[in-house]
């Protein structure tokens, strides 16, 4: 099973300043990679797929970098409602799909 | 625009199976390149996918190693819907559960609303 992990845990940024949010895995899974956002009470929203392709009606301050087992989720400018959990994925080594631990991004 | 409603219980004894069912709208359970899913979140375990169905000429299971000897994915194409049946639950299986369509590729969008289940007597 690969194992993802995430970094920081936690990270604090003031409104617009950028975030960059870190995501490795245990062995190469090439660009098969997706992150989502989290807010409290919802389900997972798909944010990047494909380790750099934004995901239908996701805003340009959000790109994805990154291949074999080191990707990057930066938010360029963070508006309000950026703040929340992001999870990194990986679905080329599978059964399992595997996920991050999490990295919850707050106020600062 | 793909949506999915997920229904059934919030609370199961232990020992008892739990069973969730994901209605699909905007897409069909025997889509040639969709495959359904249940994924479930919890403090301890995180996201930790449970297990697929999908259609390729005939029906395709998966299911993740953790629970593969107790859990059955099911379509129905009737109601264009998939369940979810976990035997034998344990209080460690308490979490929000999810469905969630992959299409293509392997990542998940869109989810369903996720239900908590509970395991407690």
């Amino acid at each position: 099973e690969t194992v993802m992990t995430q970094s920081p845990a936690t990270l604090s940024v003031s409104p617009g300043e950028r975030a960059t949010l870190s995501c490795r895995a245990s062995q190469s899974v090439n660009n098969y990679l997706a992150w989502y956002q989290q807010k409290p009470g919802q389900a997972p929203r798909l944010l990047i797929y494909g380790a750099s392709t934004r995901a239908t009606g996701i805003p340009a301050r959000f790109s994805g970098s990154g291949s074999g087992t080191e990707f990057t989720l930066t938010i360029s400018s963070l508006q309000s409602e950026d703040f929340a959990v992001y999870y990194c994925q990986q679905y080329i080594n599978w059964p399992p799909p595997t996920f991050g631990q999490g990295t919850s991004l707050e106020i600062k | 625009q793909v949506q999915l409603q997920q229904s059934g219980p919030g609370l199961v004894k232990p020992s008892q199976t739990l069973s969730l069912t994901c209605a699909i709208s905007g897409d069909i359970v025997s889509s040639n390149t969709a495959a359904w899913n249940w994924i479930r979140q919890s403090p301890s375990r995180g996201l930790e996918w449970l297990g697929r169905t999908y259609y390729r000429s005939k029906w395709y299971y998966d299911y993740a190693p953790s629970v593969k000897s107790r859990i059955a994915v099911t379509p129905d194409t009737s109601k264009n819907q998939f369940s979810l049946q976990l035997n034998s639950v344990t209080p460690e299986d308490t979490a929000v559960y999810y469905c969630a369509r992959a299409n293509i590729g392997n990542w998940f969008d869109p989810w369903g609303q996720g239900t908590l289940v509970t395991v407690s007597s």
